[in-house]
């Protein structure tokens, strides 16, 4: 069973420039998470998605956006850029029905995004 | 107060033996609790998930949970080199935000 897939693996771009990362489940999965590991920082829950809608957001300005497609997969959009937005961005799957949100949440292999 | 703490260490253990690593969090709400290990420039993997009080075993791998006192532990038995990674305890709080809050990791390094 495939994982969850990311890309593009690593990214660089400048200042004010716009990112598009891009995310996809493992398969049966309808829950999309995100989140940004700063160095030095821990992961920082970004962005939730469950059948394509915005379920929750993370303390990040709103120039960090995203949307999930009807296939689950998901993108996010991070618009003009800044030196500090310099992290691994990870995207996580899991199912998700309901209220049972104890499942655990599997993480892809991350975009590394790098701000000159 | 972090909502998710652990000591970063580094904790270091030699080869064969036990390696202990603590977690504490403060909502009491939480219900869902995680460990995962991160190898350095990777992404985390999940090894353990925890959900009530007591202990709950997989191969070298204990995790115990204590809600009273607020505290998730990793045992690792016989602690292998390959295991010298960070360690994350991830924990999913109350209500139904969808995240996990994670604490800063501690490293663990196993000696030869």
């Amino acid at each position: 069973e495939a994982g969850v897939t990311q890309s593009p693996t690593h990214l660089i771009k400048t200042r004010g420039q716009q990112a598009t990362l891009r995310c996809s489940p493992i398969s049966g999965h309808t829950s999309v998470y995100w989140y940004q590991q700063a160095l030095g920082l821990g992961l920082q829950f970004l962005l939730w998605y469950d059948e394509g809608e915005e379920r929750n957001r993370g303390n990040f300005p709103p120039r960090f956006s995203g949307r999930q497609f009807p296939n689950y997969s998901s993108e996010l959009n991070v618009n003009a850029l800044e030196l500090e937005d310099s992290a691994l961005y990870l995207c996580a799957s899991s199912p998700y029905r309901g209220r049972t949100l104890n499942q655990p949440q599997h993480f892809g292999d991350g975009t590394r995004l790098s701000i000159l | 107060q972090k909502e998710v703490e652990q000591n970063s260490g580094p904790l270091s253990v030699p080869e064969g033996a036990i390696a202990s690593l603590n977690c504490t969090y403060s909502d009491r709400g939480s219900q869902s609790f995680f460990w995962y290990r991160q190898y350095s420039g990777k992404s985390p993997e999940l090894i353990m998930s925890i959900y009530s009080n007591g202990d709950k075993e997989d191969g070298r791998f204990t995790a115990q949970l204590n809600k009273a006192s607020q505290y998730v532990s990793l045992l690792i038995r016989d602690s292998q080199p390959s295991d010298s990674a960070t360690y994350l305890c991830a924990v999913n709080p109350s209500g139904n935000t969808g995240k996990l809050i994670f604490g800063q990791g501690t490293t663990l390094q196993v000696k030869p």
